[in-house]
């Protein structure tokens, strides 16, 4: 167990819904990194937050947003669900300056 | 877009055997890390190897990094039905935001 959590655990939505993921980190964790994994792939970077300010973005279009919490808590959004967004949703987190991140046990989004 | 390539794509072993994977990358690394999904679950943080070592042993895991191959190898001795996963590498490219680029896997099954 990594202390990382997340949830929900399973999601279904519909094409043009709008979503919100959460991740709760360990105590003193101040940087997230969200990833997304399609079936068969590794995770791809979405975007980090460190100390609740966006300071990094893979290619990721603006639909998919974030937001980090005072208590380092984190939600991923993702607005205007397309089929392609189905994939599981991985939130990470690290104490600054650390190098290992702790991954969380992850969130399955399907997009009908 | 990934960063690694690894090799092979799945492999097939009889428990007591010795699995190796290999991984290689395009761009300088601060450090490179491997890790274990089980099932489409979240990573497992197995091992870091910074990009100043060659090699590094954690119990039965053996890691090895060349960077003039940009290429890393992980070994793992005496497999157990329960290392039966997929393995990434991920690499911590050299421009300080920590994010993890991860390379497509290596899934694993160890026969009893």
């Amino acid at each position: 167990e990594t202390g990382v959590t997340q949830s929900p655990t399973h999601l279904i939505k519909t094409r043009g819904q709008q979503v919100t993921l959460r991740c709760s980190s360990q105590s003193g964790h101040n940087t997230v990194s969200w990833y997304q994994q399609a079936l068969g792939q590794g995770p791809q970077f979405i975007f980090q937050y460190y100390r609740e300010e966006e300071n990094g973005r893979g290619n990721f279009p603006p639909r998919f947003s974030g937001l980090q919490f005072p208590n380092y808590s984190s939600e991923l959004n993702v607005n205007a669900l397309e089929l392609d967004d189905s994939a599981l949703y991985l939130c990470a987190t690290r104490q600054d300056l650390q190098e290992t991140q702790y991954f969380g046990p992850g969130t399955r989004l399907l997009v009908l | 877009s990934q960063q690694g390539e690894e090799d092979p794509q799945a492999l097939s072993i009889q428990e007591g055997e010795n699995a190796t994977m290999n991984c290689s990358y395009k761009t300088s690394i601060n450090n490179l890390q491997w890790y274990r999904q089980n099932s489409g679950r979240g990573l497992v943080h197995l091992i870091l190897i910074r990009s100043n070592e060659r090699e590094k042993h954690s119990g039965r895991l053996r890691v090895t990094l060349d960077t003039s191959k940009k290429s890393s190898s992980l070994l793992i001795t005496a497999s157990r039905a329960a290392d039966t996963a997929s393995y990434f590498c991920a690499t911590d490219v050299l421009d300080s935001s920590y994010k993890l680029i991860f390379g497509s896997g290596t899934r694993l099954l160890v026969r009893p």
